[in-house]
């Protein structure tokens, strides 16, 4: 299993301009999370799907903020437009949690890191 | 909201050295988890635990689920430079959701 995918590994645009983040979980995975990871805040979850469909957007910071998942193999993070303040590392993480071996536990990608100049 | 204090914040160690941190929370899991974060990457789960009072572990790792519930405890025993990292809690943030918020971890240094 080649685990939780996310490109670009490293993205740096400059104010204003829109970022896109991509995801691919694992197979089989029907629980597909986003979060942000910051020095201030720390990890934050911005949303999480179940099953393609969005479950909790809360964590959302803005309307600038959206997040797709067209399929249960690709999932998107769109920031329009983008500020210096989003710069932070964006996770992905997948899960099934019926799967006994998963324990529970969320399966995260490598990350995004992004920073906005 | 709901909130997960770990401490302590960072710890520099002695190659050899036991570890032990832990992780508070303001209100009662059902479930706690434990994760690394190795520099560059996304956090690993180590270990999860289940029931008050369970103590599980994983190599060098044991992990307790407080009988509070409302508490968690990580030991590393005999440390190695590779326990380099950030170490998380976790826990479901509604019971009955897999919607888990992450504490504020502890970032592990160890000299060789």
């Amino acid at each position: 299993d080649a685990g939780v995918i996310q490109s670009p590994r490293h993205e740096v645009t400059e104010m204003g301009q829109e970022v896109t983040l991509r995801c691919k979980p694992i197979s089989g995975h029907d629980y597909l999370f986003w979060y942000r990871q910051t020095m201030m805040r720390g990890l934050e979850l911005l949303i999480y799907f179940n099953n393609n469909v969005p479950i909790d957007d809360s964590g959302m910071p803005e309307d600038r903020f959206s997040a797709k998942m067209p399929n249960a193999s690709f999932s998107t993070l769109k920031i329009q437009p983008s500020e210096p303040r989003d710069s932070a590392v964006y996770f992905c993480a997948s899960n099934d949690p019926r799967r006994i071996e998963n324990n529970y536990g969320y399966t995260f990608g490598s990350g995004t890191r992004l920073t906005v100049v | 909201g709901q909130q997960l204090n770990q401490s302590p914040q960072s710890m520099f160690i002695q190659e050899g050295e036991d570890v032990s941190m832990n992780c508070t929370s303001s209100s009662i899991f059902n479930t706690w988890l434990w994760y690394k974060q190795d520099p560059g990457e996304g956090p690993v789960l180590l270990i999860a635990l289940y029931k008050a009072g369970e103590l599980t572990s994983n190599g060098r790792l044991t992990a307790q689920f407080g009988i509070t519930r409302k508490d968690s405890f990580l030991n590393i025993s005999a440390s190695i430079p590779s326990d380099v990292g950030i170490y998380f809690c976790a826990g479901p943030g509604n019971s009955g959701t897999y919607k888990y918020i992450f504490g504020t971890g502890t970032r592990l240094k160890v000299l060789a």
